[in-house]
Parts: structure tokens; C-alpha cells; sequence
């Protein structure tokens, strides 16, 4: 089993859609959580973090569930420029590296 | 707000030549990290570093691979013959204290070996 898995989409939403996504991990000693966007060709771009309660930042909310091994990014009234990949992030405990997810790729249509 | 920032933005070199690619992490950062990324593949997890020494390596950071510090400032990936499948964006990340904050990257250095 990969360590972080997201669907790769892509997910094709109208305008002022609202779209969530889902990340598992597969280590339960998994610690810290975010989320990033990715402009084609470009770095990652600090979305989020996540944490235990879920948090709200605009448009955006994220939610973590380590019972069932997974955050979920929630996107409401997409824009435009909402078009990107998302790339789910965690960390665990004993290790010094961040690993990322595939990404989900988000295609927001006029 | 402060930066990561990453030279050369686009490296061409030939197989077997020596590439030395060179960050600059954010400024009260304590650790960093390079990762890479193959077109159209996922961010790759390459080395990190703390303290002037490497905290963990993955499969890829080989004999080929080495980071230095060689000052209060830079942080700088070399790879010493490189090779085709080298080809990659290479990106450089600081974090501020540990692993509950996030990664900073820089703009990456896309590297293309013929």
C-alpha cells in the first residue's frame, strides 16, 4: 500500500462548484498533515495545514480523520483560478521527510 | 514576506558532467531538504538536513548525490556523474522547526542532462 494515495483525477467542476478531496495514509504513527497546490511546472505552494479539529481558511476547509486514515480538502464556490494540482502532505513520527501524495488534479470550467 | 531561492533556474549538462545546484533556505529555518520531481510524476523526497548533517536519505540520495552547507547561507545539492533519468525539477525546501511546520520551497531548478 502507497504511503499517501489521492485520486488522481481529473476533477472537471463548473464555476462556483463545490469539490473535496480525499488523501490516506497509510502509517498510523502519521503526525502532521497539509495540503499544497501545484501550478503546472511550478512549486508547491503552501495551502493548509490540517489539524485534529479541521480548520477554515476562506473558501477552504480541511479535515482530518486518523480513525479511518485520511484528510479531506473542501473547495466551495471554485474559481478559476482554483485550477491546479493539490498534493496531500504528511509527516511521521521517526522520520525526517514529508511525503507527498500523487496529487489530484483540479480542472475549474467557465 | 521571506523566500527560498534556488540558482540556476534551468541547468543543461551532459552525461557524466558534475552539476552542482545551490538554494539559499529561509533565513531562521533550522531544517532543509531537497526533493525532486520527474515531469508529470509526484514530488520525490531526496535528502534532509539539520544541524550540518543529513537527517534521513532516501533510495535515490546515492553515492552520487551529497549536500553541503558551506556557509551561514547556501545549502547546495551536488551529483557527481550525472545521468538521463537525473533529468528532473529539483527543488529545494526549508521548514522553520521540525515537522510540524510546513515546507517553504523555491522556484526549483529544472535540470536537463543529455
Amino acid at each position: 500500500r502507497k504511503e499517501v494515495e489521492q485520486d488522481p483525477g481529473p476533477f472537471n467542476v463548473p464555476e462556483g462548484a463545490t469539490v473535496a478531496f480525499n488523501c490516506t495514509y497509510s502509517n498510523s504513527a502519521s503526525q502532521s498533515f497539509f495540503w499544497y497546490r501545484q501550478d503546472c511546472r511550478k512549486e508547491p505552494k503552501l495551502l493548509m495545514s490540517v489539524y485534529s479539529s479541521g480548520n477554515e481558511d476562506g473558501r477552504f476547509t480541511a479535515q482530518l480523520n486518523r480513525a479511518s486514515q485520511y484528510i479531506s480538502l473542501l473547495i466551495r464556490d471554485s474559481k478559476l483560478s482554483d485550477s491546479a494540482t493539490y498534493l496531500c502532505v504528511v509527516t511521521t513520527s521517526g522520520t525526517y521527510k514529508y511525503i507527498f501524495g500523487t496529487g489530484t488534479r483540479l480542472k475549474v470550467l467557465a | 514576506e521571506p523566500e527560498v531561492t534556488q540558482t540556476p533556474s534551468h541547468q543543461v549538462t551532459q552525461m557524466g558532467q558534475e552539476v552542482i545546484l545551490r538554494c539559499v533556505p529561509i533565513s531562521n529555518h533550522l531544517y532543509f531538504y531537497w526533493y525532486r520531481q520527474i515531469l508529470g510524476q509526484k514530488v520525490e523526497f531526496l535528502v534532509s538536513f539539520y544541524n550540518n548533517e543529513i537527517s534521513e536519505k532516501s533510495e535515490i540520495f546515492d553515492d552520487q548525490f551529497s549536500v553541503e552547507r558551506p556557509d551561514g547561507s547556501n545549502f547546495t545539492l551536488k551529483i557527481r556523474s550525472t545521468k538521463l533519468e537525473d533529468s528532473a525539477m529539483y527543488f529545494c525546501a526549508s521548514s522553520e522547526a521540525g515537522f510540524y511546520s510546513p515546507l517553504h520551497f523555491g522556484n526549483g531548478t529544472r535540470l536537463t542532462v543529455t
